[in-house]
């Protein structure tokens, strides 16, 4: 039962380091979700793909960029990292984007940027 | 826009304590309300959830009922347990976005 499984766990990078944050779902889910938690602010929402081949911007999506590879795959990649991206990064998904749909979620990605 | 304020933590408890953690939310129309946990090095999960007013949300001993006219959501447990410390979210999905808005998060932290 592997859910929401998202790749790498910890990574430090250098300032203007690119990177990719890989997730992968099985559970057959249309929809999928990159979110970044950081202290006092909840999680935010960076990009969304409602279904396989269409991607869409979140709440705070400078500075990133997604590829919905398959309806498994749904990975994140920051160009030119930034300390400002400096944060715990989870992957989720949902069989739809409906409204009351449960949103599973990995178990997240700790990212610094020095 | 559509917003979520939770009550600041960390809420310190001693075990078998009553536990109430409050939320209250501004959003258009009558949006399905959840609450998700997220325990040590996790990611979150679902706890409970409420898709209309006054439908009450429970699990593992946790509940909240959706209350219209107060706009709230607050979550509550008759007696926490030690392995019940963790952060909380509130989520209300936004009738405008469809997309979850997250509270910053409540910590609750039970002693023996």
């Amino acid at each position: 039962n592997a859910g929401v499984t998202q790749t790498p766990k910890f990574q430090v990078l250098k300032t203007g380091q690119s990177m990719t944050l890989q997730c992968a779902q099985d559970m057959n889910h249309n929809s999928m979700y990159w979110y970044r938690q950081d202290p006092g602010m909840g999680l935010r929402l960076i990009y969304y793909s409602a279904s396989e081949g269409t991607t869409d911007k979140g709440e705070v999506p400078n500075g990133y960029n997604v590829s919905r590879l398959n309806k498994r795959e749904f990975s994140l990649r920051l160009e030119s990292a930034a300390p400002s991206q400096t944060s715990v990064y989870f992957c989720a998904s949902s069989a739809s984007n409906l409204r009351g749909d449960t949103i599973y979620f990995g178990e997240g990605s700790w990212l610094t940027v020095v | 826009g559509d917003s979520v304020t939770q009550m600041e933590g960390p809420v310190t408890l001693s075990e078998e304590a009553f536990l109430t953690i409050n939320c209250t939310y501004t959003a258009t129309g009558y949006p399905s309300l959840f609450w998700y946990v997220q325990y040590p090095g996790e990611g979150l999960q679902l706890l409970l959830k409420a898709t209309k007013a006054d439908d009450k949300g429970s699990n593992k001993g946790f509940e909240a009922t959706y209350r219209k006219e107060t706009t709230s959501f607050h979550l509550e447990k008759g007696s926490v347990q030690v392995s019940d410390s963790a952060v909380y979210f509130c989520a209300p999905l936004s009738y405008n976005t469809d997309k979850l808005i997250f509270g910053t998060g409540t910590r609750l932290q039970v002693f023996p």
